[in-house]
């Protein structure tokens, strides 16, 4: 079955530090792989999305994350961290060609440092 | 990006009673989604319902839960009778056309 494993529940960055959240994604298939955000007491906001095209994707915020085969992973990055990126972040997979559901991993917490 | 509204945005019921979450696309869809949050936890998938059919569904949702159409554009979760452990956060989602979901803002249950 498909899944996705984000290492780390908890990651606290400087403000205009490095911000990495890790995510590896199991499958035999390359899959359309997402990262969401969700500020607190929000719903779920799309960052960015990788549907096999390009495997550096850049989203909202100055997010992006890249897609490696040979790691099954798609990381999320943005090389300087806000005190608004203070959120839950939730990396996510579909099965290519699925017209069924996203299963979400369980979260990493991005909090900032002053 | 599609806007979805959902209503309550937090309903307080009793163990045992029914309970109805709406979610109200601003346009037309066909692929809608129930997901449910509880506090701290992660989001889990409910069901699925393309063309007025469920399409699919998770081990959650059992013969308590139930989804309708009714009238072509408020898309419903109806919980017939609720317990302790349905106390979450319930998103509805639309299918986006690269297969990314659209989020409401959510319900809030409250189950005492």
């Amino acid at each position: 079955a498909q899944s996705v494993t984000q290492l780390g529940s908890h990651v606290s960055v400087s403000e205009g530090a490095l911000v990495l959240l890790r995510c590896n994604y199991s499958s035999s298939v390359p899959p359309y792989l997402f990262w969401y955000v969700q500020y607190p007491n929000q719903g779920l906001q799309l960052l960015l999305k990788y549907t096999s095209a390009a495997t550096l994707v850049k989203g909202i915020n100055g997010f992006e994350a890249e897609f490696k085969k040979s790691e099954t992973s798609f990381h999320l990055t943005k090389p300087s961290a806000h005190m608004s990126d203070a959120a839950e972040y939730f990396c996510a997979v579909r099965p290519y060609s699925s017209a069924s559901k996203i299963i979400f991993g369980s979260g990493t917490r991005l909090s900032i440092r002053p | 990006e599609p806007e979805v509204t959902q209503t309550p945005s937090h309903q307080v019921t009793q163990m045992g009673q029914e309970v109805i979450l709406r979610c109200v696309p601003i346009s037309n869809h066909l692929y809608f989604y129930w997901y449910r949050q509880i506090l701290g936890q992660k989001v889990e998938f409910l069901v699925s319902f393309y063309n007025n059919e469920i399409s699919e569904k998770s081990e959650i949702f059992d013969d308590q839960f139930s989804v309708e159409r009714p009238d072509g554009s408020n898309f419903t979760l109806k919980i017939r009778s609720t317990k302790l452990e349905d106390s979450a956060m319930y998103f509805c989602a639309l299918g986006g056309d690269t297969g990314e979901l659209f989020f409401g803002e959510g319900s809030r249950l409250t189950v005492l």
